[in-house]
């Protein structure tokens, strides 16, 4: 079955870059994602990636993943106070019921 | 903007209490979703819903039922409420495109429900 793993939490100091990393199982899995998730709200999509693609950049944000190893990093450039928060790592397949896999999360702290 | 709204922000409820939680959304998707959300253990799918009237389970349905009689609602339904279903409560919602793009999945804020 499908399976994401990831670590439980990292600490940056304001300014450096942060990376997160995650691990999956499913090699069927068509897109992989990450959510982000502020204190007392729900998960709001950050980026997303096809799994035909090795790397995705968008501003601060950039997504590599390697296939072969079944692992997604997520890299914040200039991590500010406001990228504290929970970041989930998630996928799916394109069959079935568009069902999304997600990680435990990993929590983001940035110290200012 | 896609809205996911949840019916109630916190919750507490006794033991063995009938719990209802509403979700709506307001895009006209087809597919809805019910996650409980604990430390350590992210997010466990419960139920999903693909269309009116229709459910399927998810990882961990064990206690909880569905129900979904118009397309933006979806209802979490907890039939006789136990400390360990204490939790945060998500739904969501995604627009069925299958091959055609991604799965973004939409959500609410979350209902953070105690049973004592």
């Amino acid at each position: 079955g499908e399976d994401v793993e990831q670590s439980l939490f990292l600490s940056v100091r304001e300014g450096d870059s942060s990376v997160i990393n995650c691990t999956y199982t499913d090699s069927s899995s068509t897109y992989l994602y990450w959510y982000k998730q502020e204190p007392g709200a729900g998960l709001q999509l950050l980026t997303y990636i096809f799994s035909n693609m090795d790397m995705k950049q968008d501003q601060r944000l950039t997504v590599l993943l390697n296939k072969k190893d079944k692992h997604l990093s997520l890299r914040i450039a200039d991590t500010q106070t406001g990228d504290s928060a929970i970041y989930f790592c998630a996928e799916s397949y394109s069959g079935g019921y568009q069902k999304v896999t997600f990680g435990i999360g990993t929590k983001l702290q940035v110290i200012p | 903007d896609v809205k996911v709204t949840q019916s109630s922000r916190y919750l507490v409820k006794r033991t063995g209490e009938k719990v209802f939680l509403e979700c709506v959304q307001d895009m006209d998707h087809e597919n809805m979703f019910w996650y409980r959300q604990d430390p350590g253990l992210g997010l466990r799918l419960i139920y999903f819903s693909y269309d009116v009237k229709m459910k399927e389970k998810g990882d961990i349905p064990e206690g909880y039922s569905v129900s979904r009689e118009k397309k933006e609602r979806f209802s979490l339904i907890l039939e006789s409420a136990s400390t360990n279903q204490t939790s945060m409560y998500l739904c969501a919602s995604i627009e069925a495109r299958s091959g055609r793009g991604t799965y973004e999945q939409y959500f609410g804020p979350g209902t953070r429900l105690t049973v004592t």
